[in-house]
């Protein structure tokens, strides 16, 4: 099946700095990615929509400054947390969708980001 | 955002039970999906659903999806110990580039032996 990985997996820093976590398509390539945000023992939050090439659509309530997100190609995507704060903490988890609407969305491993 | 409605919202079960779960909305889905989440890890797809009534198996797993497109659930039969995770269901509206997923409350699976 399709995998997509993300990178790294878990990332601990200061309040503050910024973070850039990597999204891959390792199999395939993907028009669309997608960002979402899980916090402990809640469902998964989408955060932002990306389509190469484009600048991504977000979520309502989801800051585009502070959560920027870059899909240079069809099988990379970014999202940089910029000036981390302690509330950003969370588990980022990334899809890639290799075709328009009704295709499957894969998921990455996820992300454990812990702002201190 | 919106989320769809998992019941039951937890559950334990012997090794061996068959398990059902269930996920509503208000809204009318086009596709229902449901994943498997362990913990520290992102989703895994387990059935895909596309018409309404269909019914669909994956090995121990069988997912319907509802006649009136606002529900969907879930059974898993024989369950095993490693059947523990937490479970979400997604719905997706329509079509199109900007079709996005919209995902359960989750019921989280823990198989005692």
């Amino acid at each position: 099946g399709a995998v997509v990985s993300q990178h790294p997996s878990r990332v601990i820093c200061k309040s503050g700095t910024s973070v850039k976590i990597e999204c891959r398509s390792l199999d395939f390539q993907a028009t669309t990615m997608f960002w979402y945000r899980q916090f402990p023992k809640q469902s998964l939050m989408l955060m932002a929509t990306s389509n190469e090439g484009s600048k991504a659509t977000y979520e309502q309530g989801v800051e585009k400054d502070k959560f920027l997100i870059n899909h240079a190609s069809l099988t990379l995507s970014t999202l940089t947390v910029t000036s981390a704060h302690p509330e950003d903490s969370s588990f980022y988890i990334c899809s890639a969708r290799a075709g328009t609407g009704m295709s499957t969305q894969y998921f990455g491993p996820g992300t454990r980001l812990l702002v201190l | 955002g919106q989320q769809l409605n998992q019941s039951p919202q937890s559950m334990f079960i012997q090794e061996g039970e068959d398990v059902s779960m269930n996920c509503t909305s208000s809204s009318i889905f086009n596709t229902w999906l449901w994943y498997k989440q362990d913990p520290g890890e992102g989703p895994v797809l387990l059935i895909a659903l596309y018409k309404a009534g269909e019914l669909t198996s994956n090995g121990r797993l069988t997912a319907q999806f509802g006649i009136t497109r606002k529900d969907s659930f879930l059974n898993i039969s024989a369950s095993i110990p490693s059947d523990v995770g937490i479970y979400f269901c997604a719905g997706q509206p329509q079509g199109g580039t900007a079709s996005k997923l919209t995902f359960g409350t989750g019921t989280r699976l823990q198989v005692t032996l």
